[in-house]
């Protein structure tokens, strides 16, 4: 069965950085992609971006461009998500998502990032 | 940058049917997904590519588009239908995502 885990909690500081893991089971890894969303606190989803785990492309929110990479390691069956120079308003629950058709089908079970001085 | 609106709330009473809708510029050319989200998880896909359930999805849930307007429709309404609603698409590019801001529905 597909399974999407992720790693746990965090704890940041103003400024530091970030990155959460996302290891695939149960599909052909490179077949599809994963997309990152976020949820800040009582609020809605946020797509924060995507990666094709075949080749590597990426696109990301506008928003995030220069803040976020996301990568992939097809040796683990694995996807990261880095975001540096946190601020306050990036405290969320972070998912992972598989990505293809259809869309998002698959989510991890998510990982929340807390970011507090 | 764009954006999918979807009303904040809909109420119905059990067995009743409940619309949410979700309207973007995009919408004519690119798909509509849909997913439910309950308290403290994470979300489940109830409709892709605006219409398609995916297996395990109750046939009551059903999904329409139509010019700029997208549409989630639950016929006969439950009680443990009521959960926060996001439609999902892409700007007219395809490569950036946006998600609704989200409906949540109350059943009682």
């Amino acid at each position: 069965q597909v399974q999407l885990v992720q790693s746990g909690a965090e704890v940041k500081k103003p400024g530091a950085s970030v990155k959460v893991s996302c290891k695939a089971s149960g599909y052909t890894f490179t077949s599809y992609g994963i997309s990152w969303v976020r949820q800040a606190p009582g609020q809605g989803l946020e797509w924060m971006g995507w990666i094709s785990a075949y080749n590597g492309n990426t696109n990301y929110a506008q928003k995030l461009q220069g803040r976020v990479t996301m990568t992939t390691d097809t040796s683990t069956s694995t996807a990261y998500m880095e975001l540096r120079s946190l601020r306050s308003d990036d405290t969320a629950v972070y998912y992972c998502a598989r990505a293809g058709s259809p869309n998002f089908d698959y989510w991890g079970q998510g990982t929340l990032v807390t970011v507090s001085s | 940058s764009y954006e999918l609106t979807q009303p904040p709330s809909v109420s119905v009473s059990p067995g009743q049917t409940a619309r949410i809708t979700c309207s973007g510029d995009a919408l004519p050319k690119k798909y509509a997904y849909w997913y439910q989200q309950k308290s403290g998880q994470a979300p489940v896909l109830v409709i892709y590519e605006d219409s398609k359930r995916p297996s395990g999805i109750p046939e009551r849930f059903s999904g329409s588009s139509s010019g700029t307007m997208a549409t989630l429709t639950i016929s006969g309404a439950q009680v443990e239908d009521e959960a926060d609603y996001y439609c999902y698409s892409t700007d007219s590019s395809g490569n950036h995502g946006v998600f609704g801001g989200g409906t949540k529905l109350t059943v009682l």
